[in-house]
């Protein structure tokens, strides 16, 4: 289930499971998403993009979801493994005119357990 | 390629004492960040770069300041350390949008600094 921490939501899922993370962000103006993976210590990784003319885009065993209407992005991870535990950001392009300046979520921390 | 290189890796500083974080890519990428996570918190944007020659803020520039002279380096400076400033500081470099590989590190290492 995901529960609401001191600082980060949090989810908790058995390995094998399907995970899926809720992301809500702010600007409707807003045309393209990109969803990080950050391990203790490290940097943020990319995992996966979506443009706003999309409403679903797939990688390797995750897949991102876009609804405009309510401002809300998904990531789901299939066949969640322990290697997936880490912190996880969307980030939203809040840049015009073709430029690029990511901001990012607050984050949710996602524990696998073997 | 090394990516995105960060120096130094931890720091403390004094109230009041100076420093730059440096930063540095070897793609060639336009784009480059700074950010600063504080614990348990996202990345909030501190300066950004679209180019050589341009700055521009963020949301949290107050008592930072930036450089772009060469497309390779973009050195954040500290000039009045305050404890607010206490985070750790990240640079990235991505390509231009929608240019991003999987597996590909565009996120330097972090820099954790402590102002006392």
């Amino acid at each position: 289930g995901e529960s609401v921490g001191l600082h980060l939501p949090t989810l908790s899922v058995q390995e094998g499971d399907n995970s899926i993370i809720n992301c809500a962000y702010s600007n409707s103006a807003s045309d393209y998403f990109i969803w990080y993976k950050q391990e203790s210590g490290k940097g943020p990784q990319f995992i996966i993009d979506i443009r706003s003319n999309m409403d679903k885009r797939q990688g390797q065993r995750v897949t991102v979801l876009l609804n405009k209407t309510v401002k809300h992005l998904s990531l789901q991870i299939a066949a969640t493994q322990p290697g997936d535990s880490a912190v996880y950001f969307c980030a939203e392009n809040i840049g015009s005119g073709g430029s690029y300046i990511p901001t990012f979520g607050r984050g949710t921390s996602l524990i696998v357990h073997p | 390629n090394a990516g995105v290189t960060q120096t130094p890796k931890f720091r403390i500083l004094k109230i009041g004492q100076s420093m730059t974080l440096q930063c540095t890519q070897d793609m060639n990428h336009n784009y480059m960040y700074w950010y600063r996570q504080d614990p348990g918190m996202g990345l909030k944007l501190i300066y950004y770069s679209v180019g050589a020659g341009i700055t521009d803020k963020g949301e949290v520039p107050n008592g930072y300041n930036v450089s772009r002279s060469t497309t390779e380096d973009f050195p954040l400076r500290l000039e009045l350390a305050a404890p607010s400033q206490t985070s750790v500081y990240f640079c990235a470099s991505p390509p231009d949008l929608e240019g991003l590989v999987r597996d590909t590190q565009y996120f330097g290492p972090g820099t954790r600094l402590t102002v006392l």
